[in-house]
């Protein structure tokens, strides 16, 4: 495709529930990236994928949060009974060797 | 641990006129450093990437320089227009590290 893109571009869900978000990396790019960016916060690493190399799941706050990416390509992240302290945009990117990371629009949740 | 800053924090500007954004970093062990865009409610949109062997990098109406010693980035901005009025985001890649390490942003407004 033409850029990055993510999937729903929105999501409100009650405290509690589960929620999916997906990322479609750009054709091509090896390695893809997971970040959230809280109000009035920086963009905040979540984990890291390149090839077939165990990702990088450092960044991940807690046990709530997972992420998978199937055939390298394209990557879910999951979070598992959300809290209010959730809410926040979620942003992938995805890089081709050493060039720049490119991100995709977000998606925003809002969890009530 | 690697802390990005940037000052100032919001900027507003009058059409035409020259000005710069700072960023600063506590580790210099980078492996380079981007400048990015965000405009509200979009992704990131890279402007400009600094290998940490370059000391600036030129495109269009925007300059940035990098000095590791000192842990300093600036953007220059030329001639701003309307159309410049975004977020500008500063980010470091560290030696041996995938990750980037955001700055929380420069909000800048350019008034016609």
């Amino acid at each position: 495709g033409a850029g990055v893109s993510q999937s729903p571009s929105n999501k409100v869900t009650e405290k509690g529930k589960d929620v999916e978000l997906r990322c479609d990396p750009i054709s091509g790019h090896t390695a893809l990236y997971w970040y959230r960016q809280s109000l009035g916060q920086g963009l905040e690493f979540l984990i890291y994928f390149q090839g077939n190399s165990a990702p990088d799941k450092s960044g991940l706050p807690s046990d709530r949060f997972s992420a998978e990416r199937t055939g390298g390509s394209v990557s879910t992240l999951t979070i598992q009974r959300t809290q209010q302290e959730d809410s926040a945009v979620y942003l992938c990117a995805s890089r081709l060797d050493q060039e720049t990371q490119y991100f995709g629009p977000g998606t925003r949740l809002l969890v009530l | 641990k690697q802390e990005v800053t940037q000052i100032p924090a919001a900027l507003s500007v009058p059409e035409g006129e020259n000005l710069v954004l700072n960023c600063s970093f506590t580790d210099s062990a980078i492996y380079n450093l981007q400048w990015f865009r965000q405009d509200p409610g979009k992704g990131l949109t890279s402007l400009l990437l600094i290998q940490s062997s370059q000391r600036e990098q030129t495109s269009g109406r925007l300059n940035a320089s990098l000095d590791k010693s000192s842990g300093r980035s600036t953007l220059y901005i030329a001639a701003s227009q309307p159309g410049d009025s975004a977020t500008y985001l500063c980010a470091v890649y560290l030696g041996g590290s995938e990750k980037l390490v955001f700055g929380k942003g420069t909000k800048l407004t350019v008034n016609p």
